[in-house]
């Protein structure tokens, strides 16, 4: 699996939007990149996943770069119930039977007043 | 609502006591797996099952057993729980082979083992 890189910790103001990056250079051409998050000792909650092309949805917009090393998560308004720690996860998907999703340690959103 | 529930959310037990953690999803998902989560380690996955009766092991199997005779259904069983078991555990599940990786998680049970 391609290994992602996430800054251990954001912050962002509530009603601004919110620059999630994500690192993932050995990325293959087979890989997508899922977003999940975990509220606090809550269970994770899936976001958004795309291949190469950019991705919206009702939470969030998903932009991965042309070469696909990396991306990034927008959440374009932010609110304080979005505090919360994002995981960005690069894994095979269709086709490719049950693969296993790994989480690293992801990043700290805080959203602030 | 679509769902996956686990019981009991909150549990405090003794060394060697047997216990059993429900899972249920309603959605008619054939995957299920089981994580747990501790601090500074993340969550690392337990057991999955593809199918019924189909289950394997996954990072943290030792000290665990799951079964899978009913596809709704993935019971996790500490046989003979002991201190370093104490976490929080989490089950999905998700679509079958083929389909997005889109886990859909319960909202956690906190198992202290004195």
């Amino acid at each position: 699996d391609a290994k992602t890189t996430q800054p251990t910790s954001m912050d962002c103001a509530e009603g601004r939007a919110a620059n999630l990056p994500c690192n993932h250079s050995t990325i293959s051409g087979n890989e997508y990149v899922y977003w999940y998050r975990q509220i606090h000792s809550q269970g994770p909650q899936y976001i958004i996943h795309g291949l190469k092309n950019n991705e919206t949805n009702e939470m969030a917009s998903l932009i991965i770069t042309e070469d696909r090393k990396s991306s990034t998560l927008i959440l374009p308004h932010a609110t304080l119930r979005d505090t919360a720690v994002y995981y960005c996860i690069v894994r095979a998907s269709l086709n490719s039977g049950y693969s296993t999703l790994t989480f690293g340690k992801g990043t700290m959103l805080l959203v602030s007043p | 609502e679509a769902q996956v529930t686990q019981n009991p959310r909150y549990l405090i037990t003794v060394t060697g006591k047997k216990l059993t953690v429900t899972c249920s999803q309603n959605m008619n998902h054939e995957y299920m797996s089981w994580y747990r989560q501790d601090p500074g380690l993340g969550l690392r996955q337990i057991y999955y099952s593809m199918n019924v009766e189909v289950t394997d092991k996954g990072d943290v199997p030792e000290g665990y057993k799951v079964s899978r005779k009913e596809k709704r259904n993935f019971p996790l069983i500490l046989e003979s729980p002991s201190p370093n078991q104490t976490s929080l555990y989490f089950c999905a599940s998700r679509e079958g082979a083929g389909g997005a990786n889109v886990l859909t998680f319960g909202a956690g049970s906190r198992l202290t083992v004195l």
